[in-house]
């Protein structure tokens, strides 16, 4: 089974940085996935993590540690439009089903 | 554009009534993914198939019932609907390996 931890909510604000946490627990890893999802939209690919360590893409950066089933997602220079959910997920058993842990919500205020 | 297509986008039924959901994947992927996410909550994973095959199973209610066509579109059938189904169900499909999912724009279901 899995078992995929991720705080609720978070606040930051405007061009500040914020850290979202991800811990999770899966028999056999194959990589960790991090989704954003805008109230009542469809979730979007960010990044993904195999290894250990810090991937960066402009603004944002995903890192992993597999040794303590954890990853953060990273979001510099914050912005209004990222006000939005953040999915951590992970694929799962033998046909790499994706389970989504139950997101964090990120609010950004001016 | 995810390459996902899903149709209706919105949908609004009855209790007791039966609805289908459809899916179209990217185009070359074989895989389909279900999800059913209730307001506020969650992705919960309903189903998964992989070139017309059923792959995996997650909390999906005996209510429901899904299929992927020889074509790999695929359909979500709900039935003896309930207001507490309300909710929006996504379509996401894979590729080969390890690689993103790719969500269409979600069905929202509204029972009343």
């Amino acid at each position: 089974g899995q078992n995929i931890d991720q705080p609720t909510e978070m606040t930051a604000t405007e061009g500040a940085i914020v850290q979202i946490n991800c811990t999770y627990q899966t028999s056999g890893f194959n990589g960790l996935f991090w989704y954003q999802q805008h109230a009542g939209e469809a979730p979007t690919f960010l990044s993904y993590n195999v290894l250990d360590g810090l991937e960066e893409k402009g603004r944002f950066s995903s890192f992993l540690s597999r040794s303590k089933g954890y990853s953060y997602l990273l979001l510099k220079e914050l912005q209004m439009k990222d006000s939005a959910s953040y999915l951590c997920a992970v694929p799962s058993g033998g046909y790499n089903k994706l389970i989504f842990g139950a997101g964090t919500r990120l609010a950004v205020h001016p | 554009d995810s390459g996902v297509t899903q149709t209706p986008k919105h949908l609004i039924t009855a209790t007791g009534q039966r609805v289908t959901l459809r899916c179209s994947p990217r185009s070359g992927d074989l895989s389909v993914y279900w999800y059913q996410q209730s307001l506020d909550q969650g992705l919960q994973f309903l189903i998964q198939y992989y070139n017309g095959e059923e792959r995996a199973k997650g909390n999906i209610l005996e209510r429901f019932s899904a299929q992927q066509f020889p074509d790999l579109h695929s359909e979500l059938n709900l039935s003896s609907l309930e207001l507490g189904d309300s909710a929006l169900y996504f379509c996401a499909s894979r590729g080969q390996g390890n690689t993103e999912a790719f969500f269409g724009q979600g069905t929202r279901l509204t029972v009343v």
